[in-house]
């Protein structure tokens, strides 16, 4: 089946260091979902993007949604331990259509 | 507020068994979806519930089949299993027309 192209696989990273991940499709959709996921449990969702160009923000993690709709970015700061997982994108066309899944970005946080 | 929850949590079968997975969406939601992960993959979608029918449908094989009930819970079956249907298989839910689906924790379903 379909998946977006998530870079990069995997990041290993200093505690207090910022992130940065992205998540690219050829074709275009009209919302991006961040999740993440810990070892053996569901993803659970971190960030929701409707609209192209918008910049939303969780806490220190921030989320855009890319002008060509088909591109989306999620930056975490300061990052701490329990940033450690599996952080997924998901893009969708409409509110009933499935969500299309990237393959993930393991981060590795170094205490 | 209850989240989607998922039984059972872990099951082992043998090839060409069949095998049901069950999930209760998170309190009101309508629509059901199931994902197949495979390990070091994303989640595939295999099928979406929305009043009790069946209403898309990713690229499974009739093998896999579903049901919801009418008070909005979902049943997931697999016939004939393969040693490929080993994975966690994970249901989401939300309200019909509504973006964001939020998860359970997973079936993991080992094949041997």
């Amino acid at each position: 089946g379909q998946q977006l192209n998530q870079s990069p696989q995997s990041m290993f990273i200093q505690e207090g260091e910022d992130v940065s991940m992205n998540c690219t499709s050829s074709s275009i959709f009209n919302t991006w979902l961040w999740y993440k996921q810990d070892p053996g449990e569901g993803p659970v969702l971190l960030i929701a993007l409707y609209k192209a160009g918008e910049l939303t923000s969780n806490g220190r993690l921030t989320a855009q949604f890319g002008i060509t709709r088909k591109d989306s970015f999620l930056n975490i700061s300061a990052s701490i331990p329990s940033d450690v997982g599996i952080y997924f994108c998901a893009g969708q066309l409409t509110g009933n259509t499935p969500l299309v899944f990237g393959k993930g970005t393991r981060l590795s946080v170094i205490a | 507020d209850a989240g989607v929850t998922q039984s059972p949590t872990h099951l082992i079968k043998t090839r060409g068994q069949q095998v049901t997975l069950r999930c209760s969406p998170k309190s009101g939601h309508d629509t059901v979806s199931w994902y197949q992960q495979a390990l070091g993959q994303g989640p595939q979608f295999i099928f979406q519930y929305y009043e009790e029918e069946e209403r898309q449908r990713g690229n499974f094989p009739d093998r896999f089949s579903g049901h919801q009930f009418p008070n909005y819970s979902s049943e997931l079956n697999v016939n004939a299993l393969l040693l490929g249907d080993s994975a966690l298989y994970l249901c989401a839910s939300t309200f019909w027309g509504q973006e964001t689906q939020y998860f359970g924790p997973g079936t993991r379903l080992l094949v041997l």
